[in-house]
């Protein structure tokens, strides 16, 4: 059972530069996340989703975007990357956030240089 | 906003203490979750408490919640190395989206033999 799958692990971007980050989970949850953590600090919400067609912003959603076409799927877009959006990025599912916790994936550290 | 705030940030305890995490919130909730993360790995599922008065424990952690006092504790019983991680609170909260989980910056838990 893979759960959630997060690639890539490690990326070292350049500013300026766009990546996408993947994010795949395989329990059928509705509910999908997209998590920052910064050194030494607590997790910060991106983007989330509710279900497949269905994503709104969370707490800091500025120079990010994301899709959900899919309930599989939920990719995190960085455009013109910066050295602030250096961080771990989490991706996690859930069932449903009333009744269950969420899964994570297994982070993507990303470094703007 | 929502605020989740724990305290101790720091923690080092000798092996066979006993010490309790506490983690207050600031608004409506009755949806919290407890996480533990280990150095460069991902979250994993320790606790959902989902009433006031609800108590949860497995092995030498003891999760509870009460929700007047909008507070949170995880007891740790007779520590053990193996105990040593970063633990964080997480609340969703219907005034801000039970959908978005709002976490705490973590207590980071050094267990000294």
């Amino acid at each position: 059972n893979a759960g959630v799958t997060q690639t890539p692990k490690f990326r070292i971007l350049k500013i300026g530069q766009s990546m996408t980050l993947q994010c795949t989970q395989d329990m059928n949850h509705n509910y999908m996340y997209w998590y920052r953590q910064d050194p030494g600090m607590g997790l910060k919400l991106i983007y989330y989703s509710v279900g497949a067609g269905i994503t709104d912003k969370g707490e800091v959603p500025n120079g990010y975007n994301v899709s959900r076409s899919t309930t599989e799927d939920f990719p995190l877009r960085l455009e013109l990357a910066a050295p602030s959006q250096t961080s771990v990025y989490f991706c996690a599912s859930s069932y449903s956030i009333g009744i269950s916790e969420a899964f994570f994936g297994q982070g993507t550290r990303l470094t703007v240089v | 906003e929502l605020k989740v705030e724990q305290n101790p940030l720091f923690l080092s305890m000798q092996e066979g203490k006993n010490y309790t995490i506490y983690c207050n919130y600031s608004t409506t909730s009755d949806r919290l979750y407890w996480y533990r993360q280990d150095p460069g790995k991902s979250l994993e599922s320790l606790f959902v408490l989902l009433s006031n008065g609800a108590v949860k424990q497995e092995g030498r952690l003891m999760a509870s919640l009460d929700t007047k006092a909008r507070l949170s504790t995880l007891h740790i019983t007779a520590a053990v190395h193996d105990l040593s991680a970063t633990y964080f609170c997480a609340v969703g909260s219907p005034n801000f989206g039970n959908e978005k989980l709002t976490f705490g910056t973590g207590t980071r838990l050094t267990i000294i033999p």
